[in-house]
């Protein structure tokens, strides 16, 4: 049972397009939400992450929203490019908690 | 400056084989972790040790064993695999357990196919 739902499995979008990926959860002791990505035959990385003080979190074409009271957060791409196709995901842990919990990940193919 | 590195990249196991997958990092981390990854299923954390000395279980740790050989190397056993057990392996090192401040580093991976 995932403690974190991410939707939707994959996604097809245009060069220049904005890309965007939703999570839930459930625990409401999650207070760190970061998103991973990755690339064909490589680990993931960090791209970004989000604590609950803050509802917007911006760094380059990279944006997460938050929604405390909704218990989602989503991860948006701006002017997406064939570089950023690649395997996203979103995860939560709890501050005495440091097991990540992962959702199931979402494929996004970006066409030039 | 490798980072995560993993030995081997695949393998394939009959049923009832064992193997130990190996895990190095030269980031000085104290923290490493073992997950598998799944289509659907994201990733699972199986082990993972908080620093030199200890282990702990995680999500899915059965038919699993792991070693904290030293700071560096941390190390997954499979006794007896089975088909279930067929995935993409991740080992991961951070600075202290996994937080806002230490997020994790992860290898390239290990496929197993267990037939």
């Amino acid at each position: 049972q995932q403690q974190v739902k991410q939707s939707p499995q994959s996604l097809i979008v245009q060069k220049g397009g904005i890309s965007i990926i939703n999570c839930a959860y459930e625990n409401t002791a999650f207070d760190y939400f970061p998103w991973y990505q990755q690339f064909p035959g490589k680990g993931p990385a960090l791209l970004i992450a989000i604590r609950p003080d803050v509802s917007e979190k911006k760094e380059g074409r990279f944006t997460i929203s938050f929604n405390k009271s909704a218990k989602q957060f989503s991860l948006h791409i701006m002017d997406s490019q064939p570089g950023d196709s690649a395997t996203y995901f979103c995860a939560a842990s709890g501050s005495n908690d440091y097991k990540l919990s992962f959702g199931a990940g979402t494929t996004v193919t970006v066409r030039a | 400056n490798a980072g995560v590195t993993q030995t081997p990249k695949f393998q394939v196991l009959k049923t009832g084989q064992s193997m130990t997958l190996q895990c190095a990092q030269d980031m000085n981390h104290n923290s490493m972790y073992w997950y598998r990854q799944d289509p659907g299923m994201g990733l699972r954390l199986i082990y993972y040790s908080a620093s030199e000395g200890t282990t702990d279980k995680g999500e899915v740790p059965n038919g699993y064993n792991v070693s904290r050989l030293n700071k560096r190397e941390f190390s997954l056993r499979l006794e007896s695999a089975a088909p279930s057990q067929t995935s993409v392996y991740f080992c991961a090192s951070s600075v202290t357990l996994q937080g806002p401040n230490s997020p994790l580093h992860f290898g390239n991976g290990t496929r197993l196919t267990v037939t």
